[in-house]
């Protein structure tokens, strides 16, 4: 909804660079992490997922990187397009707990 | 997405009134979640459900409650609405473990307690 984003950090970018979305998770148990996009006026949608015994994960346009040393979890979206602007979120899980936890979330704004 | 509707979509309450979300899927998955959503917070888990007989609560479980119909249905309630429940609510599906755990969103509901 129009809510989403308020208060959270924007990475503004050019349309046809490369975005870098960062997150740091909390929880050294995690073995299991997505990236979401949330569209305003929509839920979020799955974007790429990566379990812990992988560093590096690539899809269609969208590469997700894993850093369990520092606890870091990246998202780079090549060639941004305008239709990439929305909020991104982190999410992780714990095998024990089987909960989604969701990180804050950052906007990503794409100037023509 | 459209295997995963919530009705209402927009609802506006008065404090102290009783309200019920619904969540409906056809994806046909065992595991059902309600979450909320407010600016800057990203999503909070209320409810998860892993199948009919199965309720469990998540970080924010006061003030709310659910029922688990049947697999394809989840509804929440809030008991006594009041203004800090005023958020976006989403419902979500997922497949077992093992079996990938992306979880699938509805479209969400937009609730105002005055």
């Amino acid at each position: 909804g129009e809510n989403v984003g308020l208060h959270l950090p924007t990475l503004s970018v050019q349309e046809g660079d490369n975005s870098i979305i960062n997150c740091a998770y909390s929880n050294s148990a995690s073995d299991y992490f997505i990236w979401y996009k949330q569209e305003s006026g929509k839920g979020p949608q799955f974007i790429i997922d990566i379990r812990s015994n992988m560093d590096k994960r690539q899809g269609q346009r969208v590469t997700v990187l894993l850093n369990k040393t520092v606890k870091h979890l990246s998202l780079q979206i090549a060639a941004t397009q305008p239709g990439d602007s929305a909020v991104y979120f982190c999410a992780e899980i714990t095998d024990s707990s089987y909960k989604l936890i969701f990180g804050s979330g950052t906007r990503l704004l794409v100037r023509p | 997405d459209a295997d995963v509707t919530q009705t209402p979509r927009n609802r506006i309450t008065k404090t102290g009134k009783r309200i019920m979300l619904e969540c409906s899927q056809t994806k046909g998955h065992d595991r059902m979640y309600w979450y909320r959503q407010d600016p800057g917070l990203g999503l909070r888990l209320i409810y998860y459900s892993f199948d009919v007989k199965d309720i469990n609560k998540g970080e924010i479980s006061d003030g709310y409650s659910v029922s688990r119909q049947a697999q394809a249905k989840f509804s929440l309630s809030l008991e006594s609405a009041i203004p800090n429940q005023t958020a976006l609510y989403f419902c979500a599906t997922s497949t077992p473990r093992g079996a990938g755990e992306t979880q699938y969103f509805g479209p969400g509901t937009r609730l105002l307690v005055l």
